[in-house]
């Protein structure tokens, strides 16, 4: 399967608790976009990457949260301290570097779900 | 800020029949992108359909089909000969050269059989 790939699918944390989220986007994709997804809405752009650079984060990436993409591959998002409200679907998504349009292809995402 | 609108909850059709999604965006931008994306219960998002905002043609792809209105801000999904494997959520969704995606809150999709 050559397509974008995260992990875990599923993950169920105590409040307080930190959380790891990885995204491994299709191989020749430099860009990497976070999104987050609540019950019944539709995604919220969270940050992106070009190669290892983090170039735009919402303010929806409160303090708590933190994204890496170290060489440009696989990228982590972390939550430390969860909180309630942080239970949602975790999206990422990738697009080849190109001028203009480039598709974003995405993942199946991850569940999050704090107690 | 950008926003995108999708006013209609949820839709029903009959198979084979043809169904609108309706979407309206606010942009000061005049260069973008307008977007579908089909969200099957439990898969993940794929693409449907884009759209140009410089194109003046409103695109097609098969049984799908927009009407864009860009004066008016406006971006409708056309779905014609609907089939049972239509059945799923359908964002609207904005770019611009920023490449982030801007989704509405969606619409949920029933075909019935």
């Amino acid at each position: 399967d050559t397509g974008v790939s995260q992990n875990p699918r599923h993950k169920i944390t105590k409040r307080g608790q930190n959380v790891t989220f990885r995204c491994d986007p299709i191989s020749e994709h430099n860009r990497l976009y976070w999104y987050r997804q609540t019950l019944g809405q539709g995604p919220e752009f969270l940050t992106y990457f070009q190669n290892e650079a983090q170039l735009e984060k919402s303010r929806l990436l409160s303090d708590r949260f933190s994204a890496e993409r170290p060489k440009g591959s696989f990228s982590t998002l972390e939550i430390q301290r969860t909180e309630q409200g942080d239970s949602a679907m975790y999206l990422c998504a990738s697009s080849p570097k190109g001028r203009g349009y480039n598709e974003q292809f995405f993942g199946p995402g991850t569940r999050l779900t704090v107690l | 800020a950008q926003t995108v609108t999708q006013s209609q909850p949820e839709m029903s059709v009959q198979e084979a029949e043809t169904v609108t999604l309706s979407c309206t965006y606010d942009t000061s931008e005049n260069n973008y992108y307008l977007f579908w994306y089909k969200q099957p219960p439990s898969r993940q998002m794929i693409l449907v359909i884009r759209q140009e905002a410089y194109k003046q043609q409103n695109a097609t792809e098969n049984r799908f089909s927009v009407n864009f209105q860009k004066a008016a801000k406006s971006f409708s999904l056309k779905i014609s000969d609907s089939q049972l494997g239509d059945t799923a959520m359908y964002f609207c969704a904005f770019m611009k050269l920023s490449y982030k995606l801007i989704f509405g809150s969606g619409t949920r999709l029933l075909v019935r059989p």
